[in-house]
């Protein structure tokens, strides 16, 4: 089955600066990689997405790359804020079979103001 | 749009009680419906795949009697918790998605349950 392995597990970062969050997966047939960001007690919220055809989707401070023959990708989020921080996780899913999303182990951000 | 609600937000119950929690899409039609839990600082955990009109689909290890999970209609689904005991104490978190022809929509989440068993 899929397996998604996500780093660093936790990252801290100075308000105004990049940070990026890196995920790999192990089946070739996923095909659809959402981002989510979970706050605490809240339920993980849909940031960005991306979809095998694309290699690279951007919206606003947040840019997600994926790279299919490495079976990387990875989650960019530019110009922090104290906001950003939170948790992160990655998902990996395929457009077959059930369609469930296997999740990453999450990166919890901190953003210092 | 894409909204999912999920009720209660917290619930404390005793020991060997069972405790009902909602999954609702507000605003579509949710064919398949996900239960999640999550421990601590620690990733969501696919307990079951709920689809409407039909059995649940359970992830190895999940005990489908311990964790009865009725869809009974395309904005509804629960999770109940039977016989709770401590070890059952968690985050518990739905998730909905349509799906239209062959797109995987994204999965809509719900703000959790946190259930506590004393």
């Amino acid at each position: 089955g899929e397996n998604v392995e996500q780093h660093p597990s936790t990252l801290s970062v100075q308000e105004g600066d990049s940070a990026v969050i890196k995920c790999t997966y192990s089946d070739s047939a996923s095909n659809y990689f959402p981002w989510y960001k979970q706050e605490l007690g809240k339920g993980p919220q849909l940031i960005i997405d991306i979809r095998s055809n694309v290699g690279e989707k951007k919206d606003q401070r947040i840019a997600v790359t994926l790279n299919k023959t490495a079976k990387h990708f990875s989650l960019h989020i530019t110009e922090t804020q104290p906001e950003d921080s939170a948790v992160y996780f990655c998902a990996a899913s395929t457009t077959s079979g059930t369609y469930k999303y296997i999740f990453g182990t999450g990166t919890r951000l901190k953003v210092l103001a | 749009g894409a909204v999912v609600s999920q009720h209660p937000s917290r619930v404390i119950c005793k020991s060997g009680t069972s405790v009902k929690i909602e999954c609702r899409s507000l605003d579509f039609q949710a064919t398949t419906m996900f239960w999640y839990r999550q421990f601590p600082k620690k990733s969501l955990m696919l307990m079951a795949t709920s689809n409407e009109g039909s059995k649940a689909t359970y992830e190895q290890g999940v005990e489908k009697d311990k964790f009865l999970i009725n869809h009974a209609s395309l904005t509804l689904s629960t999770l109940t918790v039977t016989s709770a005991h401590p070890e059952d104490s968690s985050f518990y978190i739905c998730s909905a998605r349509v799906r239209i022809g062959a797109n995987n929509l994204p999965l809509h989440f719900g703000n959790g349950t946190r259930l506590t068993v004393t």
